[in-house]
């Protein structure tokens, strides 16, 4: 139980352009939806935390303009990174948690920007 | 401001040793977790402690807690190669959110 499926795997983007990335709850309903990142060989780092059907909150230094973050149902949320660029590349993973889940995490995305 | 603090950084072993990692919190807390975390994959769950004295082991790994000295640790024993990875212990705020801050991981690397 408690399976959260994020996809893509791995993307590549161009600078520039946009790329959203999708975290879905399969076997439970997620009200919050934790967002981090990672770079290489670092722990992991808390961008925002959303909450089903309102605004997500930010960890300080996060930009929520180039971040954006939507959890419009219980089983979905996602993040867009807007106007990528190199520095955006990165592991991005998302958590789900619910009543009596809170520790799994999706499979991760690749993000790369070129 | 919960801080957690988990050490060595680096761990390389040979098989068949034992040894022990430590994560280290500053403020109360009623749960921490402890992951693996394999090269390009995300994290694993190993073990989710939320009791003081609370013990769990599963094949060559056992997690304690001990809340009282806000600490927990991973214990290896005879260690084996499959073991590499990195582990990563997770502690929660206690305000109920679900919300974690994770140890800074220690990168393990069993060699054969």
């Amino acid at each position: 139980g408690a399976v959260v499926s994020q996809h893509p795997s791995r993307v590549i983007c161009k600078s520039g352009t946009s790329v959203k990335i999708e975290c879905r709850s399969l076997d439970f309903q997620a009200t919050t939806m934790f967002w981090y990142r990672q770079f290489p060989k670092q722990s992991l780092m808390l961008m925002a935390t959303s909450n089903e059907g309102s605004k997500a909150t930010y960890e300080q230094g996060v930009e929520k303009d180039k971040f954006l973050i939507n959890h419009a149902s219980l089983t979905l949320s996602t993040l867009t990174v807007t106007s990528a660029h190199p520095e955006d590349s990165s592991f991005y993973i998302c958590r789900g948690a619910g009543a009596n889940y809170g520790y799994t995490f999706g499979s991760g995305t690749r993000l790369t920007v070129v | 401001e919960l801080k957690v603090e988990q050490n060595p950084l680096f761990l390389s072993m040979q098989e068949g040793k034992n040894y022990t990692i430590y994560c280290n919190y500053s403020t109360t807390s009623d749960r921490l977790y402890w992951y693996r975390q394999d090269p390009g994959k995300s994290l694993e769950s190993l073990f989710v402690l939320l009791s003081n004295g609370a013990v769990k082991q599963e094949g060559r790994l056992m997690a304690s807690l001990d809340t009282k000295a806000r600490l927990s640790t991973l214990h290896i024993t005879a260690a084996v190669h499959d073991l590499s990875a990195t582990y990563f212990c997770a502690v929660a705020l206690p305000s109920g959110t679900y919300k974690y801050i994770f140890g800074t991981g220690t990168r393990l690397k069993v060699l054969a």
